[in-house]
């Protein structure tokens, strides 16, 4: 099993709409976890972290199943800024500052 | 505030030659990693520096080294290139080695291409 597996998308959505992205996670004692986002031939940008069950920013929502070993972002009321590919990130090890990604989720907004 | 930065931005190598590629921190931070990303993968991580030292290592290869001076700038070498070397190299400072939140602040990156 992959250290980070990720929906592979792409996802093209109308504006307006939510659409939800799945990840899934090999490391059981990982204790944190994150979204960053990158658009298009730019860096990758921190979205969110989540260290408990959860956590809500706006239009963003991040869940976490310990249980499953899963989370998942929700974006709600998608906008044409919101077009980027997110990617799931794990720490390794005990470090929060070394990360491993997910191989990404493309999300297209429609107008 | 300065941003992460790095270069070159661009770059063309044939095989078996070497790279430098060099990066300069946010202003404030004293840990930088460096991350490959291949086309159409996530970063992958191939070390991190913290006080000149590494911290830290990824599934790489020792043709990938790295320093940091005391300024906490960094550079990356990649010895005998291959073509799966092309790629984007990106910087990442953050301003201490363990906890925090886990944003790591990324420069826009170095695009090495290995023909």
């Amino acid at each position: 099993r992959k250290e980070v597996e990720q929906d592979p998308g792409p996802f093209n959505v109308p504006e307006g709409a939510t659409v939800a992205f799945n990840c899934t996670y090999s490391n059981s004692a990982s204790q944190s976890f994150f979204w960053y986002r990158q658009d298009c031939r730019k860096e990758p940008k921190l979205l969110m972290s989540v260290y408990s069950s959860g956590n809500e920013d706006g239009r963003f929502t991040a869940q976490l199943n310990r249980a499953s070993q899963y989370i998942s972002l929700l974006i709600r009321d998608s906008k044409l800024s919101d077009s980027a590919t997110y990617l799931c990130v794990v720490p390794r090890g005990g470090s929060a500052r070394q990360l491993t990604f997910g191989s990404g989720t493309q999300l297209t907004v429609l107008p | 505030e300065t941003g992460v930065t790095q270069s070159p931005t661009h770059l063309i190598k044939t095989r078996g030659q070497q790279v430098t590629l060099r990066c300069s921190s946010q202003s404030g931070h004293n840990t930088v990693s460096w991350y490959q990303q291949a086309l159409g993968q996530g970063p992958q991580f191939i070390f991190q520096y913290y006080r000149e030292e590494e911290n830290g290592r990824g599934n790489f290869p020792p043709r990938f080294s790295g320093l940091q001076f005391p300024n906490y700038s960094s550079e990356l070498n990649v010895n005998a290139l291959e073509l799966d070397d092309s790629a984007l190299y990106l910087c990442a400072s953050s301003p201490d080695q363990r906890g925090g939140t886990g944003e790591l602040f990324f420069g826009e990156g170095s695009r090495l291409t290995v023909l």
